[in-house]
């Protein structure tokens, strides 16, 4: 079974430019989530999505930050402008039920972006 | 609003030895699940053990046991036997069983060192 799988690893940029970021959850699981993890600290919940539908997005900074998962698959999330306080992990995660039982979320290798 | 602390920013351990990580969680609901994850420098998430509050039993999974103590919200991990590949990262999170969302809160982290 393929993972969750990310793109870029890494990604530098400057103060003000703009950035996207991909994810491919494992086929079949419905639930993905985008974690902000900045260094020495634990990962934050961004948003997480149902299907295509956005279920939590309140630790999402919507003047900056968006997401998005056409046809209930892929994501995108994007920052624009990014500020130097976004340099971080982000960090995509998967899992086939949101609310009962203990599916575990399942998570790709993060994508480190530095901003200058 | 829950939360989860970590008291030992890190730890260190000989190998073949045995360490206990420890972490305190601050909750208002009756059911949840509790979780270690290991992060090692690849960023890749692990999950280690799960348990779940409804449970009295401690879960177990090879070397790695926990001590689930409900009333006094602690969750501690023992790695027995460490390895040098046990070397990582480490992470408490607390998930709500009844909330519409599924998020990870996560503590901010033990860093595990094992010594030949």
């Amino acid at each position: 079974e393929a993972g969750v799988a990310q793109s870029p690893r890494y990604k530098i940029i400057e103060k003000r430019q703009s950035v996207a970021f991909w994810c491919n959850p494992i086929s079949g699981h419905a639930t993905l989530y985008w974690y902000q993890q900045i260094l020495g600290q634990g990962p934050k919940l961004l948003i997480q999505f149902q299907n295509n539908g956005v279920v939590d997005d309140s630790q999402l900074p919507k003047d900056r930050f968006s997401a998005e998962r056409l046809k209930g698959v892929d994501s995108t999330l994007k920052i624009q402008p990014a500020k130097l306080e976004d340099s971080a992990v982000y960090l995509c995660a998967s899992s086939s039920e949101h609310r009962t039982g203990t599916y575990e979320q399942y998570f790709g290798p993060g994508t480190r972006l530095t901003v200058t | 609003a829950q939360t989860v602390t970590q008291s030992q920013p890190e730890m260190s351990v000989q190998e073949a030895e045995t360490v206990t990580l420890s972490c305190t969680y601050d909750t208002s609901e009756s059911d949840y699940y509790l979780f270690w994850y290991k992060q090692p420098p690849s960023r890749q998430m692990i999950l280690v053990i799960r348990q779940e509050a409804y449970k009295q039993q401690n879960a177990t999974e090879n070397r790695f046991s926990v001590n689930f103590q409900k009333a006094a919200k602690s969750f501690s991990l023992k790695i027995s036997d460490s390895q040098l590949g046990d070397a990582a990262m480490y992470f408490c999170a607390y998930r709500s069983a009844w909330t519409s969302g599924s998020r990870l809160t996560f503590g901010e982290g033990t860093q595990l060192t094992v010594n030949p």
